[in-house]
């Protein structure tokens, strides 16, 4: 069975720091797909980013970075120098892909971050 | 713009009371669903829908029921069955239902019980 586990239930930081959300996932298919969500205090999930299991090519969008690594089942988000607007609730998702409508969407827990000025 | 409207925000039920949670979207996507969020929890998925007229339980089904009229629309009712149905309701939507679609979120309704 999939699991998606987000150890870090809530990360305190001050602005300017830099911080680490931890995803970890488990499945048994070869073609998945990973993703972040990120729901600010407004209440709606907003896609930040996608990965499929063929690519581990880390990814950098402004302050934002993703490093996926298969070898530790692992796809971890980095913010730099966060800013209080960053403070919300992200969510790692982890999506088993057996072709056309076959799969299953699994969320993790999430986190909860804080960024105090 | 488009996107998702879920009304209402904030809902109270009484209790052996069905009610039901409206979900809009302008995005002409085909696949809708319902997720539920319960505080420091994921998202548990309720009821979705790949087409017009068509729609498939999720993981918690029990209690709720959805209709799927028209592409723009998915309503769901928590009916009185649902005997904790104190949560934070999504809707979202997908271009298709696959496993590799990214979701679009309405802003939620909050459902408390009187």
């Amino acid at each position: 069975a999939q699991k998606v586990t987000q150890a870090q239930t809530e990360i305190s930081v001050v602005e300017k720091e830099d911080v680490t959300l931890d995803c970890v996932y488990e499945t048994r298919d070869t073609t998945y797909y990973l993703f972040w969500y990120k729901q600010p205090p407004s209440g709606e999930l907003v896609f930040l980013i996608r990965r499929n299991s063929f690519d581990e090519q880390n990814e950098i969008s402004g302050r934002y970075s993703w490093n996926f690594q298969k070898s530790t089942s692992s796809f971890n988000f980095t913010i730099t120098a966060s800013q209080v607007v960053d403070s919300a609730v992200y969510f790692c998702a982890l999506s088993e892909d057996r072709g056309g409508s076959n799969y299953k969407l699994t969320f993790g827990k999430g986190t909860l971050l804080t960024v105090n000025p | 713009d488009g996107g998702i409207t879920q009304s209402p925000k904030y809902l109270f039920r009484k209790e052996g009371q069905n009610v039901t949670l409206s979900c809009e979207q302008n995005l002409n996507h085909d696949a809708m669903y319902w997720y539920r969020q319960d505080p420091g929890q994921g998202l548990r998925l309720i009821y979705y829908s790949q087409i017009v007229n068509d729609f498939q339980k999720g993981d918690i089904a029990e209690g709720y029921s959805v209709s799927r009229e028209k592409k723009e629309s998915f309503p769901l009712t928590v009916t009185s069955a649902q005997k904790n149905p104190t949560a934070f309701y999504l809707c979202a939507s997908s271009r298709q239902d696959r496993g590799y679609e990214k979701l679009f979120f309405g802003s939620g309704t909050q459902l408390s019980v009187l």
